[in-house]
């Protein structure tokens, strides 16, 4: 069973600051996801991975398959970064995500 | 831009009622899902659907709960006898064959009283 634990579940900074959410998993896994959940509830994917590292604008995903581990880093945060992210992984011939607790992010202007 | 539509947003039934919720995937993927989300906890997986039929499902997903494809563009979530433990947000999401990123609907509210 695969286990996608985040880190930290909560997190306030201000406006500007770089952000750093850590997500690590149990098993072997096909690629991991990083998603965006508003507070209306609805998903947003960011990044899918499977190996080394992603940029989108101000978003940069990162994965270490040998460790296990990936982050995600959002440079000069705004207000509208405020959000819950969350990593979810598919392990491999699997077709399902497993997702982690989510990380809720406050930016401060 | 593509995009998963869910319906209806929010649906309030009463403790066992059958409802259905309804997705439309977006029009050339292959592989469909539906997840919930109970309040305050994380997002679990109940089913995935390939070819016309189940391929993967989760503990979750018990005789309770169905799903269809009926006409080629929905993609339904049924649940026959509603609980008040079933009160989540139902999230579908499809993916093309590759690459295998999913793309969720909006959601749909499921408040059982």
């Amino acid at each position: 069973k695969n286990e996608v634990e985040q880190s930290p579940q909560n997190l306030t900074a201000q406006e500007g600051e770089f952000i750093t959410i850590n997500c690590s998993y149990s098993v072997g896994i096909s690629a991991l996801h990083w998603l965006q959940q508003h507070p209306g509830g609805g998903i947003v994917s960011l990044f899918m991975l499977s190996s080394g590292k992603k940029k989108h604008g101000r978003l940069i995903a990162t994965i270490n398959i040998q460790e296990k581990h990936s982050s995600l880093h959002i440079t000069a945060s705004h207000p509208r970064d405020s959000a819950v992210y969350i990593c979810a992984v598919r392990s491999k011939g699997a077709q399902k995500l497993v997702f982690g607790q989510g990380t809720r992010l406050t930016i401060n202007p | 831009e593509p995009e998963v539509t869910q319906t209806p947003s929010h649906q309030v039934t009463q403790m066992g009622q059958e409802v259905i919720l309804r997705c439309v995937p977006i029009s050339n993927h292959l592989y469909f899902y539906w997840y919930r989300q109970i309040l305050g906890q994380k997002v679990e997986f109940l089913v995935s659907f390939y070819n016309n039929e189940i391929s993967e499902k989760s503990e979750i997903f018990d005789d309770q709960f169905s799903v269809e494809r009926p006409d080629g563009s929905n993609f339904t979530l049924k649940i026959r006898s509603t609980k008040l433990e079933d009160s989540a947000m139902y999230f579908c999401a499809s993916r093309a064959g590759t690459p295998y990123e999913q793309y969720f609907g909006p959601g749909t509210r499921l408040t059982v009283t």
